[in-house]
Parts: structure tokens; C-alpha cells; sequence
């Protein structure tokens, strides 16, 4: 069954520095996400992505962030400058062509990202 | 916009009990609904959905939920629990087929199983 993938599952990184997470979406699928789950808190969206270009955007993707579809493959999150309130667990999420299309986001396990 | 609440961010049920999680929403188009599931150190994993068919929807491991138009509800429901059910629950909210908007979740329920 097809799945998305994530890497790395868990990366260490100190404050100030540059992160990329990565993300293989499946692979007929047209739209990309990215979401973020602080420990114990909710599910929030950070970003969607469709046709090589941002949708939408939450409040909390700020100039800090940045997403890329470098190939036609891989779907990455980039945070130029680490804080430590950005320490969570981030999810790809992607979702396939309209026709076929309910709605229903297929999720990675996740990309747990701590903050020393 | 788009939103879902869900009523109570802990639930406990005795093994063998019915379990109910409450979720309402509120939407400015008819919803699409989805129940997602997260085990402890784990993503997220979908449980059933609900996509303007049937309203009573089934899903997995004996979970199923009732779109109700009038209540603006998707209360999630399983007849019998079991230990493996412990897990945190999500409602989530999209917008119909062709739209790139995204997904938006509930704050969750975290389902306590007792013996």
C-alpha cells in the first residue's frame, strides 16, 4: 500500500541552527502538507502546498520556514533558524488528484524535531 | 471557516464499555469528516471517514460514526472497548474534492482504557 514517508524520524539540532525535514509524498498525489503537533497539544497546520507553489499558510509559518519540491519526488520543510519553541513533531501530509479526491490526507509517521 | 470541537480532551471507559467521543464542527460547505487515530510515539492514522454517502460510516477495529446534519455532529462510537483502543482520537474537517485547503483537526480526546 502505498505510504508517505519521512525522514529523519528524530533529529537533534541546536537553537540557531538550520533544519530539513523531508518528505516523500505518494506518489500521484498533487497536494502536500505540512503540520506540526507541539507535545500534548493539537494537531496544527503549517502549510500546504500545490502546482510547485504555496496555498495556504498558517500564521505560524513565518519567515522562518520555508518548503520545496526540489524533484519530482521529495517534499521538504526547511527551518532557517531553529527556536526552541519550534521543538514538536512534524507531519507530512499529502492527498490525491480532484477526481479521486475526498478529502482524506494520507500522513508519514512523523518527524519529531527537539530544540537544545 | 471551518472548525471542530471536541467535547472532552479525556475519556475513560472500562474495558467492555461502549466508548463515545463527541466532535461537532462547523462548516460554510457540506463537510467532509475524518476520525484519526495516534498510539502513543506514532503518526496519525485514519479510522474512518465520512464523504456525503452513507451516514452512519464504519472504520476500523469496530469504530464507526454518525454524520448528523441537524446536530452538526460526528460523534465517534465503539460498541465494546479494548485495551488496545488507549490512544489520543482526532476529528478533523476538510473541504470537498479539488480544493488544496487543509485539513483541520480537533484538540483530541485521549481514550483511557481501564481493566
Amino acid at each position: 500500500e502505498p505510504e508517505v514517508t519521512q525522514t529523519p524520524s528524530h533529529q537533534v539540532t541546536q537553537m540557531g541552527q538550520e533544519v530539513i525535514l523531508r518528505c516523500v509524498p505518494i506518489s500521484n498525489h498533487l497536494y502536500f502538507y505540512w503540520y506540526r503537533q507541539i507535545l500534548g497539544q493539537k494537531v496544527e497546520f503549517l502549510v500546504s502546498f500545490y502546482n510547485n507553489e504555496i496555498s495556504e499558510k498558517s500564521e505560524i509559518f513565518d519567515d522562518q520556514f520555508s518548503v520545496e519540491r526540489p524533484d519530482g519526488s521529495n517534499f521538504t520543510l526547511k527551518i532557517r533558524s531553529t527556536k526552541l519553541e519550534d521543538s514538536a513533531m512534524y507531519f507530512c501530509a499529502s492527498k490525491g488528484q480532484p477526481v479521486a479526491n475526498t478529502g482524506e490526507l494520507f500522513f508519514g509517521e512523523g518527524s519529531r524535531l527537539t530544540v537544545l | 471557516a471551518q472548525s471542530v470541537t471536541q467535547l472532552g480532551s479525556h475519556v475513560s471507559v472500562s474495558e467492555g464499555a461502549l466508548v463515545l467521543l463527541r466532535c461537532n464542527y462547523s462548516s460554510s460547505v457540506p463537510p467532509y469528516l475524518f476520525w484519526y487515530v495516534q498510539y502513543p510515539n506514532q503518526g496519525l492514522q485514519l479510522l474512518l471517514k465520512y464523504t456525503s454517502a452513507a451516514t452512519l460510516v464504519k472504520g476500523i477495529n469496530g469504530f464507526e460514526a454518525e454524520f448528523k446534519k441537524s446536530e452538526t455532529s460526528f460523534h465517534l462510537t465503539k460498541p465494546s472497548a479494548h485495551m488496545s483502543d488507549a490512544a489520543e482520537y482526532f476529528c478533523a474537517v476538510s473541504f470537498p474534492s479539488g480544493s488544496a485547503r487543509q485539513l483541520t483537526f480537533g484538540s483530541g480526546t485521549q481514550l483511557t482504557v481501564l481493566p
